[in-house]
């Protein structure tokens, strides 16, 4: 299976800037998503980027890809205690026979107000 | 209101018995998933279903059974051949099986004793 690799934990003060980071292997994904997850709850798709982008942005959100070293960030502009969460990448093949994604283990951040 | 209902939320049992935990969606989607997630990891596939009538197997389908008899409901069972079954089970959907873009349930957390 493909590898989705991301870092654990990360802290940020409420309203910096979080960047969380993650790595792939599959050179074939076509997109590459963000999905968030509270405690207790299920996954919340944040914001997708396609394979042939560098860098996507909604609101206080910005993706950037670099398909070079196949590297993926999450920045979140003014983080605040509400954004605390784990936070998940994963990628996929939309051409594929079965639309399935490749998880990494979520990047748990904690907001300190 | 669209969306994806998991039933119940929370659910006990004893070791040795069989336990079914419910899957319903009224977004129209073909295809259904059900994940397990253990602390500190990412989401496995235990199975995936991409139209009525049919499914597949998982990453981690041992100990595992399902059904996909209407468009709507994806139940999985549980069964007491699965060894370590206490876990957080995640129902996901999208909108056709070459679609990567997953949108999940709230999520049940099985605890078996």
């Amino acid at each position: 299976g493909e590898d989705v690799e991301q870092s654990l934990f990360l802290s940020v003060r409420e309203g910096d800037s979080s960047v969380i980071n993650c790595t792939y292997t599959d050179s074939s994904s076509t997109y590459l998503y963000w999905y968030k997850q509270e405690p207790g709850a299920g996954l919340q798709l944040l914001t997708y980027i396609f394979s042939n982008m560098d860098m996507k942005q909604d609101q206080r959100l910005t993706v950037l890809l670099n398909k070079k070293d196949k590297h993926l960030s999450l920045r979140i502009a003014d983080t605040q205690t509400g954004d605390s969460a784990i936070y998940f990448c994963a990628e996929g093949d939309r051409g594929s026979t079965l639309g399935r994604l490749y998880f990494g283990r979520g990047t748990q951040l904690t907001v300190w107000p | 209101d669209g969306g994806i209902t998991q039933s119940p939320k929370y659910l006990f049992r004893k070791e040795g018995q069989n336990v079914t935990l419910s899957c319903e969606q009224n977004l129209n989607h073909d295809a259904m998933y059900w994940y397990r997630q253990d602390p500190g990891q990412g989401l496995r596939l235990i199975y995936y279903s991409q139209i009525v009538n049919d499914f597949q197997k998982g990453d981690i389908a041992e100990g595992y059974s399902v059904s996909r008899e209407k468009k709507e409901s994806f139940p999985l069972t549980v069964t007491s051949a699965q060894k370590n079954p206490t876990a957080f089970y995640l129902c996901a959907s999208s909108i056709d099986a070459q679609t990567a873009e997953q949108y999940f349930g709230p999520g049940t957390r099985l605890t078996v004793t």
